[in-house]
């Protein structure tokens, strides 16, 4: 199946920094979407993106649409110890949902 | 929360048993899947549902079936559960209708299937 690569695979940052993460795809998505999943517990949902170029934010996450379609970013800014997990991304075709294999985040306080 | 549940949590099985997880929506959001994660892997599609009725397979679905007799309610079965099938198992919903979050996808709690 399609798969969409996703870097890092894991961080290991200092509480206070800043956290990028990126996905990338072969093909042209519909809508990005980024999730957090903690351990034992199933993925919530954190940002939607439904416009290349969109810029959103929630909080202190932002993350944006590519405009070429094939990728996206997600930032983390100020991290808090409770931002531990995993973060992943997913993409819609308007057909299904392709997934990411995840960015473990690990703040050290 | 997007109202979806997941029953049974956590279940623990022998090889060769049928085994049936259910999922439960209360958001009427016309799309239902079943995904598996695996470390490794990450989330792999099994089975979806566009409509009551209306299934199809996904990447993994070898050894999985499914039914949504209702909008609500969209079964997992494994007819012989294998130890390969070991798991855990996570239903997803969206395409809610009338909102701006149609093409959003929201997660069960997952259930975690252990086949000894």
């Amino acid at each position: 199946g399609q798969q969409l690569n996703q870097s890092p695979q894991s961080m290991f940052i200092q509480e206070g920094e800043d956290v990028s993460m990126n996905c990338t795809s072969s093909s042209i998505f519909n809508t990005w979407l980024w999730y957090k999943q903690d351990p034992g517990e199933g993925p919530v949902l954190l940002i939607a993106l439904y416009k290349a170029g969109e810029l959103t934010s929630n909080g202190r996450l932002t993350a944006q649409f590519g405009i070429t379609r094939k990728d996206s970013f997600l930032n983390i800014s100020a991290s808090i110890p409770s931002d531990v997990g995993i973060y992943f991304c997913a993409g819609d075709t308007g057909n299904q949902f392709y997934f990411g294999t995840g960015t473990s985040l690990t703040v050290i306080p | 929360d997007a109202g979806i549940t997941q029953s049974p949590r956590h279940k623990v099985t022998e090889t060769g048993t049928p085994v049936t997880l259910r999922c439960h929506q209360t958001e009427n959001h016309r799309y239902m899947y079943w995904y598996r994660q695996d470390p490794g892997h990450g989330l792999r599609l099994i089975h979806y549902s566009y409509g009551v009725k209306d299934t199809d397979k996904g990447e993994v679905s070898d050894g999985y079936s499914v039914s949504r007799s209702k909008t609500e309610d969209f079964l997992l079965t494994l007819e012989s559960a294998t130890s390969s099938q070991t798991s855990v198992y996570f239903c997803a919903i969206s395409g809610r209708t009338g909102g701006e979050s149609y093409n959003e996808q929201f997660f069960g709690p997952g259930t975690r299937l252990t086949v000894l």
